[in-house]
């Protein structure tokens, strides 16, 4: 297992569209989590799964703003009828069933552009 | 209401010499605390944590110290190295670990 993946790493749309991210978290990781981060910002948090089920949603996300994970593995996020705030880096992050001691592995992001 | 602060945006340092990185925090909730570093283009990689009933833990170079009475953290690396150059991200979480809340992060520099 290499670790959390995410894709695409860059994406690039016209205002109005929309935009699917992929996000495979480590193997067995029952927590997932996504976040967002501006430029000379920390990480914001959206929104975080235990296995299928979305515990949290905070409400920087909007109603155009859907996040699902199927069957408790990959999760997706999705974004309708983007706007240029949405442009940002779009962490996911995973950790694995325990307790205080379990941090998060983030993957590399996926840096989106809206023009 | 930014609840993870790091008031130094930034930080340089002679390499050989200790760095030191400062967190404050307001959730008096929070019971679990961690630091990140991020280098251009990649993800956050988790450093060092610390859990509430400690007040120090450490881990090679790198130490973090917790003062619960003034809500304040700080991350010690010594000695700074070149490759220690990145930016580091100051986290908290309750006790239930659902969400991790990050500081605006500082920037550190490390001059050979």
């Amino acid at each position: 297992d290499t670790g959390v993946s995410q894709d695409p790493r860059h994406k690039i749309t016209k205002r109005g569209q929309n935009v699917t991210f992929r996000c495979d978290p480590i193997s067995e990781h029952n927590r997932l989590y996504w976040y967002r981060q501006t430029l000379g910002q920390g990480p914001e948090f959206l929104t975080y799964f235990q296995n299928e089920a979305q515990l949290e949603k905070s409400r920087l996300l909007s109603d155009r703003f859907s996040a699902e994970r199927p069957k408790g593995s990959f999760s997706t996020l999705e974004i309708q009828r983007t706007e240029q705030g949405d442009s940002a880096m779009y962490l996911c992050a995973s950790s694995g069933p325990g307790g205080i001691d379990t941090e998060a592995f983030f993957g590399q992001g996926t840096r989106l552009t809206v023009v | 209401d930014q609840q993870v602060k790091q008031n130094s945006p930034s930080l340089s340092v002679q390499e050989g010499r200790i760095s030191i990185l400062n967190c404050d925090y307001t959730n008096s909730m929070f019971d679990y605390f961690l630091w990140y570093k991020k280098y251009p283009a990649e993800g956050p990689t988790f450093l060092i944590s610390i859990s509430s009933i400690k007040d120090k833990n450490e881990d090679g170079r790198f130490t973090v110290f917790l003062n619960k009475s003034a809500k304040h953290l700080s991350l010690h690396i010594v000695p700074s190295q070149p490759g220690d150059s990145a930016v580091y991200f100051c986290a908290a979480s309750g006790t239930s670990y659902d969400k991790v809340i990050f500081g605006p992060g500082t920037s550190l520099s490390v001059i050979p």
